[in-house]
């Protein structure tokens, strides 16, 4: 099955800066990379989502990276707010495709 | 359009009695996955449903555990009987297909004390 793996896995930044965090997948077939961001006591939102065509896809301050060589993947956010706080998780399917693999997740904070 | 719902929110039961979540996802999805969130730790797959047959139940953690979707429709998680370990909040997703976006529901925080 695949093997997702995700660091760092707490991030504090000060607000402005940028924040990247990066996951590695272990099933060369995967060729889908979502991203979610799960506030505080809510259910997990995606953001922003790559298929293996492409090596980099951007929505505003946020942008996904992949290297399938690699295969390795990383969600860029630049000039973080305090809204950004939150906690990140990536995932990827199997060979399958039919469920997603989430890595462990990571605490980005935001300083004001 | 209705999102993913689940019911209830929160349960707190007592080590050994039987609990039952349940999960509406979207209208049309026939993909509908169960997923476990314990401790703050990562997102664990439970189990897959395409329509109302079992994909893949590979994440089940042992056979207290019993899910069902009935009619293809809603789907029932249940726990029988509960353990301390079983705590967590779990969460139903649907999606229209492979290798695109699965919608979560809110959750239900499962207590077993």
């Amino acid at each position: 099955g695949e093997n997702v793996e995700q660091h760092p896995s707490t991030l504090s930044v000060q607000e402005g800066d940028s924040a990247v965090i990066k996951c590695t997948y272990s099933d060369s077939a995967s060729n889908y990379f979502p991203w979610y961001k799960q506030e505080l006591g809510k259910r997990p939102q995606l953001i922003i989502d790559i298929r293996s065509n492409v090596g980099e896809k951007k929505d505003q301050r946020i942008a996904v990276t992949l290297n399938k060589t690699a295969k390795h993947f990383s969600l860029h956010i630049t000039e973080t707010q305090p809204e950004d706080s939150a906690v990140y998780f990536c995932a990827a399917p199997g060979n399958a495709g039919n469920m997603l693999t989430f890595g462990g997740g990571t605490r980005l904070m935001v300083k004001p | 359009e209705a999102g993913v719902t689940q019911f209830p929110s929160h349960s707190v039961i007592e080590k050994g009695q039987t609990v039952t979540l349940r999960c509406d996802p979207i209208s049309g999805h026939d993909n509908l996955y169960w997923y476990r969130r314990v401790m703050g730790k990562e997102i664990k797959f439970l189990l897959h449903f395409v329509k109302e047959s079992k994909q893949d139940e590979s994440g089940m953690p042992n056979n207290r555990f019993l899910a069902e979707r009935t009619g293809g429709t809603y789907s029932t998680l249940k726990v029988q009987p509960a353990e301390l370990e079983d705590s967590g909040v779990y969460f139903c997703a649907s999606s229209p297909g492979y290798w695109t976006e699965a919608f979560f529901g809110q959750g239900t925080r499962l207590t077993v004390v």
